[in-house]
């Protein structure tokens, strides 16, 4: 059980673009979703919080023009990345919760050519 | 704020031993700590947690212990097994709130 799906796992796209990563709940309803960033070989970054039916709220520093969060529904959260640049390339990785736990995706690894 | 660390960031271990990472953390209202499993380019996998009324929770070889009065606590690995070897995360967290607050990680090997 708890289960949470993210596509795509992997995305190459060019500078300018705009990037969007599907997190799903498999098999619970998750008013709570989240949003991280991972470096390589380092810890996770909430970047932000994303509530079923109202507007996210974003960690300091993370842009939230640049990175838009929707959570249109109790199974679906999605993380567009707009007008991606390289240093936007980097590892994104869902959660969902469910009463304390927090269970995540596989993540999302996005190349910014 | 919540400070999570976590200790060692290495650690090699025969196939067969034990292995125990530690984390402590700041915050007293903290009352919920997971253990997350990460291997190479996965999401980070719950293995086990434990709630601050409790002082022991165990699942197979996997263990955690948690001391509240020292603000700490370990996993415990037993009879490791190659398949072990990823990346290893501790968190606290208030149960009500949404924040998880990560340790920095530990990167188990298990030598075969």
């Amino acid at each position: 059980g708890a289960v949470v799906s993210q596509h795509p796992s992997w995305v190459i796209c060019k500078s300018g673009t705009s990037v969007k990563i599907e997190c799903r709940s498999l098999d619970f309803q998750a008013t709570t979703m989240f949003w991280y960033r991972q470096f390589p070989k380092q810890s996770l970054m909430l970047m932000a919080t994303s509530n079923e039916g109202s507007k996210a709220t974003y960690e300091q520093g993370v842009e939230k023009d640049k990175f838009l969060i929707n959570h249109a529904s109790l199974t679906l959260s999605t993380l567009t990345v707009t007008s991606a640049h390289p240093e936007d390339s980097s590892f994104y990785i869902c959660s969902a919760k469910t009463g304390a736990r927090q269970h995540f995706g596989d993540g999302t690894r996005l190349s910014i050519l | 704020g919540e400070n999570v660390e976590q200790h060692p960031s290495t650690l090699s271990v025969q196939e067969g031993d034990s292995a125990v990472i530690k984390c402590t953390y700041s915050d007293s209202a903290s009352n919920y700590f997971p253990w997350y499993k990460q291997e190479l380019g996965k999401g980070p996998q719950l293995i086990i947690d434990i709630r601050s009324n409790v002082g022991e929770k165990k699942d197979q070889r996997i263990a955690v212990t948690l001391n509240k009065t020292a603000k700490h606590f370990s996993l415990h690995i037993t009879e490791t097994q190659p398949e072990d070897s990823a990346v290893y995360f501790c968190a606290a967290s208030i149960q009500a709130g949404n924040q998880f607050y990560f340790g920095t990680g530990t990167s188990l090997t298990v030598i075969p």
